[in-house]
């Protein structure tokens, strides 16, 4: 079975810095691999996903990330962080086959002046 | 565009109610899920379905039921709710020809608090 571990629990960073966070999975296969956003009290929209070809995928407002196979990660950046990116993020892996996606515990970005 | 809606965005109920909580997706979508989410335990899985009248347990299942009648909706009842129930409750579909490993689709969530 898979598993995710996002290993930050809570990252503060500065308006106009760079931003990444952390994601590992584990799985025997190649994985699906996913980023969901959720602000307060919403529910979670899809940043960006990987299938398959480049490892380096393109996300909605100016994210991205990077699979890497031999580190078993695909963390989330972000060249230069604004105060409205303020949110909980949460990775998930999905396994080729009808099984539902398995989600990390979330990473709490804040977002300070 | 996917919507996936969730019948209240928040509830109150007491203790030993049987609570209702419905989602509907517009897309046709044949699986649909049912989570829990609470702080620093992320989302958990309660009940999936993958067609009509079909339902298979997730993670979480005891103290939930879920209910599938027609493809575009999924219920989930607690029968008897009790105070550790109290979160946030969402509801997600996926396409039929990708498999339920594939992208998912979330609804806004409904906040359920039990007094």
């Amino acid at each position: 079975a898979q598993s995710v571990t996002q290993p930050d629990i809570h990252i503060t960073v500065s308006e106009g810095a760079s931003l990444e966070l952390r994601c590992n999975y584990s799985y025997g296969a190649t994985p699906y691999l996913f980023w969901y956003v959720q602000s307060p009290g919403q529910g979670l929209q899809l940043l960006l996903k990987y299938f398959s070809g480049d490892t380096l995928v393109q996300g909605i407002k100016g994210f991205e990330a990077e699979f890497k196979r031999s580190q078993s990660s695909f963390n989330l950046r972000k060249p230069s962080v604004h105060w409205s990116d303020a949110a909980e993020y949460f990775c998930a892996v999905g396994a080729r086959g009808n099984t539902p996606l398995v989600f990390g515990k979330g990473t709490r970005l804040s977002v300070i002046a | 565009d996917v919507k996936v809606t969730q019948s209240s965005r928040y509830l109150v109920k007491r203790t030993g109610e049987k609570v209702f909580l419905e989602c509907v997706q517009d897309m046709d979508h044949e699986n649909m899920f049912w989570y829990r989410q609470d702080p620093g335990l992320g989302l958990r899985l309660i009940y999936f379905s993958y067609d009509v009248k079909m339902k298979e347990k997730g993670d979480i299942p005891e103290g939930y039921s879920v209910s599938r009648e027609k493809k575009e909706r999924f219920s989930l009842i607690l029968e008897s709710a009790s105070t550790n129930q109290t979160s946030m409750y969402l509801c997600a579909s996926n396409p039929p020809r990708q498999g339920a490993g594939n992208e998912q689709f979330f609804g806004p969530g409904t906040r359920l608090t039990v007094l």
